[in-house]
């Protein structure tokens, strides 16, 4: 029962190197997302894509770009990492973009710029 | 905007003992949905409540209630008889009924006291 399932766990980049962050889900849900959290700050959405083949910027796209490879599939690229981009991510998902659908999280990228 | 706020940065209970968690939002719209998710220390995000906001009836899952006060923009949770593994941060969020992304507070950290 994987759920919404993220690579890596854990990375360190310098700034300026590029990295992607990998998301799966295996609920057959249309809706998935790409939050940040930062200390003292809650979640901020980055991106989100309402179904397969639509992407929509969220409240902090900014050096952000964001792919749905397919159903299952939602990757987030830092394409130039910079250490405001510290954080831990978390990739979510749920059945539809309604507002009563649960959204579903996955256990979180904790990645670190130098 | 939507905006939540959670006036309590940190709260402490004994075990056994019950505990209140504020959360105050603000909005124009009459429509809309609550939550409370809950992330222990592995980070995981786990939805504990929702309410609907046209719904009179506070919402229930076992030890865990709501008191939803619709005038006032006032939606806290209670926990009753608390438990050690309850011990973690709470997230109080907000989403439209007109399908905008989930809005968070900034937590509220919970210790458990044996």
């Amino acid at each position: 029962n994987a759920g919404v399932t993220q690579t890596p766990k854990f990375q360190v980049l310098k700034t300026g190197q590029s990295m992607t962050l990998q998301c799966a889900q295996d609920m057959n849900h249309n809706s998935m997302y790409w939050y940040r959290q930062d200390p003292g700050m809650g979640l901020r959405l980055i991106y989100y894509s309402a179904s397969e083949g639509t992407t929509d910027k969220g409240e902090v796209p900014n050096g952000y770009n964001v792919s749905r490879l397919n159903k299952r599939e939602f990757s987030l690229r830092l394409e130039s990492a910079a250490p405001s981009q510290t954080s831990v991510y978390f990739c979510a998902s749920s059945e539809g973009t309604g507002p009563g659908n649960t959204i579903y999280f996955g256990e979180g990228s904790w990645l670190t710029v130098v | 905007a939507q905006t939540v706020t959670q006036s309590q940065p940190e709260m402490s209970v004994q075990e056994a003992e019950t505990v209140t968690l504020s959360c105050t939002y603000d909005t124009s719209e009459s429509d809309y949905y609550l939550f409370w998710y809950k992330q222990p220390p592995s980070r995981q995000m786990i939805l504990v409540i929702r309410q609907e906001a046209y719904k009179q009836q506070n919402a229930t899952e076992n030890r865990f209630s709501v008191n939803f006060q619709k005038a006032a923009k006032s939606f806290s949770l209670k926990i009753s008889d608390s438990q050690l593994g309850d011990a973690a941060m709470y997230f109080c969020a907000y989403r439209s009924a007109l399908n905008t992304p989930l809005v968070f507070g900034k937590g509220t950290r919970l210790s458990v006291i044996a």
